[in-house]
């Protein structure tokens, strides 16, 4: 049973325009959520995460905003660039005590066309 | 800034051959997890480790074992390798300070 999902495999998006990247998830103990994004054979490249008690985080051109009550965030990439093309991440942590798990999500290959 | 290292980058083994896989995590850092890609799969958590012991395990085999070192370095070990087996293998760090856990580059192994 996935606990993190992204229902989207691929998204196409018009230079300049928002890119919107979505993830939905199962636990509600999750205490942060994180994005990654990937380029093929290197490793995932972190993004920007928020906690599970903030509903949204902003750093430059990416902003995720989580529902909790809908157990779902998203990722926000205004403008986007050609540049950001790659696959997008989704992962949560859960932490308890000295136990931590960090699960991902499936991925969205996010293009971006000029 | 030093990032997360994970050596060999490439490895090829043949079936029921060991091999092992090192991850030296940021300096400071006190956590390490270890994920297995396969093609076109996302990646699996395998197992992590807190303060050089165990704090939780995924999806892990029995012909794989890990363990953390007093230096905070962490080797994964798989023996009795499988074709299956074949996939890229991922290191991140973090410290319990910092949720955010940065990846290395990545073992690919190629099982033949």
């Amino acid at each position: 049973d996935q606990q993190v999902k992204q229902n989207s495999p691929s998204l196409s998006v018009q230079e300049g325009r928002i890119s919107i990247l979505n993830c939905d998830y199962t636990n509600s103990m999750f205490d942060y959520f994180l994005w990654y994004k990937k380029y093929p054979a290197e490793g995932p490249t972190f993004l920007i995460s928020i906690s599970s008690i903030k509903d949204k985080n902003e750093d430059g051109r990416f902003t995720v905003f989580l529902n909790k009550s809908a157990k779902h965030l998203s990722l926000h990439i205004v403008p986007s660039q050609p540049g950001d093309s790659a696959v997008y991440f989704c992962a949560a942590l859960f932490s308890s005590g000295s136990a931590r798990q960090l699960t991902f999500g499936s991925g969205t290959q996010l293009t971006v066309l000029p | 800034a030093a990032g997360v290292i994970q050596s060999p980058r490439h490895l090829i083994k043949e079936k029921r051959e060991t091999a092992t896989l090192k991850c030296y995590p940021i300096p400071r850092h006190d956590t390490v997890y270890w994920y297995q890609q396969g093609p076109g799969q996302d990646p699996q958590f395998l197992i992590s480790f807190y303060e050089k012991m165990q704090s939780d395990k995924g999806s892990i085999p029995d012909r794989f074992s890990a363990q953390q070192f007093s230096d905070y370095h962490s080797e994964l070990n798989m023996s009795s390798l499988e074709l299956g087996d074949s996939a890229l293998y991922f290191c991140a760090s973090s410290s319990l300070s910092n949720t955010e856990a940065f990846f290395g580059q990545g073992t690919r192994l190629t099982v033949v």
